[in-house]
């Protein structure tokens, strides 16, 4: 059964920097592109960023640019969102998602993990 | 930035009825497009891929259609556990994007 674990989110002053984790399990981890999805409260999906199977090429939404970072240790079936000058609007559920085989939708999310920021 | 447009906002139907929804690209996603049903409370499900591909464990009444630009879910007799957001989201290219959603409610 695949399992994505999300964690490391809280409460952080703007301008503070955090560090989400997302544990997966269930599936040969670096055979699959890895996402993260957020969703603002009462808001819809937004992408944040994606990876590839071997970290070669990362991708970020333009909200995000500059001030997060991507990564993964495939030895730790782990995948890993550094955010850096945090602000207000990032404030919302963090999802981990995995990258399907054929495609690069979405077949599994883990259940999320809430940041917020605030002073 | 390719920007997806979904229409209507909210959508009230009766149960047993049909429900289309649709999404709009602002430029070809060609037919990497998916939709997700998300309940109150839980993360997103994925429904369909391709545009049209059902996944795995999706019920048949459940079915997409379009490439290009302009996207079609239909759901063919809406039963009580449908009443949801839906969200499509193109694949096409970086940076991936979704639609704001379609509230799907009972009338």
């Amino acid at each position: 059964e695949v399992q994505l674990v999300e964690s490391g989110g809280g409460l952080v002053q703007p301008g503070r920097s955090l560090r989400l984790s997302c544990a997966a399990s269930g599936f040969t981890f670096d055979d699959y592109a890895m996402h993260w999805v957020r969703q603002a409260p009462g808001k819809g999906l937004e992408w944040v960023s994606g990876i590839s199977w071997n970290s070669g090429s990362t991708g970020y939404a333009d909200s995000v640019k500059g001030r997060f970072t991507i990564s993964r240790d495939n030895a730790k079936n782990s995948l890993y969102l550094q955010m850096n000058s945090l602000r207000a609007e990032d404030t919302a559920l963090y999802y981990c998602a995995k990258g399907a085989m054929d495609g690069y939708y979405f077949d599994y999310w883990g259940q999320g993990t809430l940041v917020t920021v605030s002073s | 930035e390719i920007v997806m447009t979904q229409s209507p906002a909210t959508l009230s139907v009766s149960p047993g009825e049909r429900a289309t929804l649709s999404c709009r690209a602002s430029q070809s996603v060609s037919s990497n497009l998916a939709w997700y049903q998300q309940k109150p409370g839980q993360a997103p499900r994925l429904l369909i891929y391709g545009a049209s591909t059902r996944a795995t464990g999706v019920p048949a009444r459940f079915s997409g259609s379009g490439s290009g630009t302009e996207f079609t879910l239909t759901i063919s007799s809406l039963q009580s556990e449908d009443f949801a957001v839906y969200y499509c989201h193109q694949y096409n290219n970086w940076p991936y994007s979704f639609g704001q959603g379609t509230k799907l409610e009972i009338k």
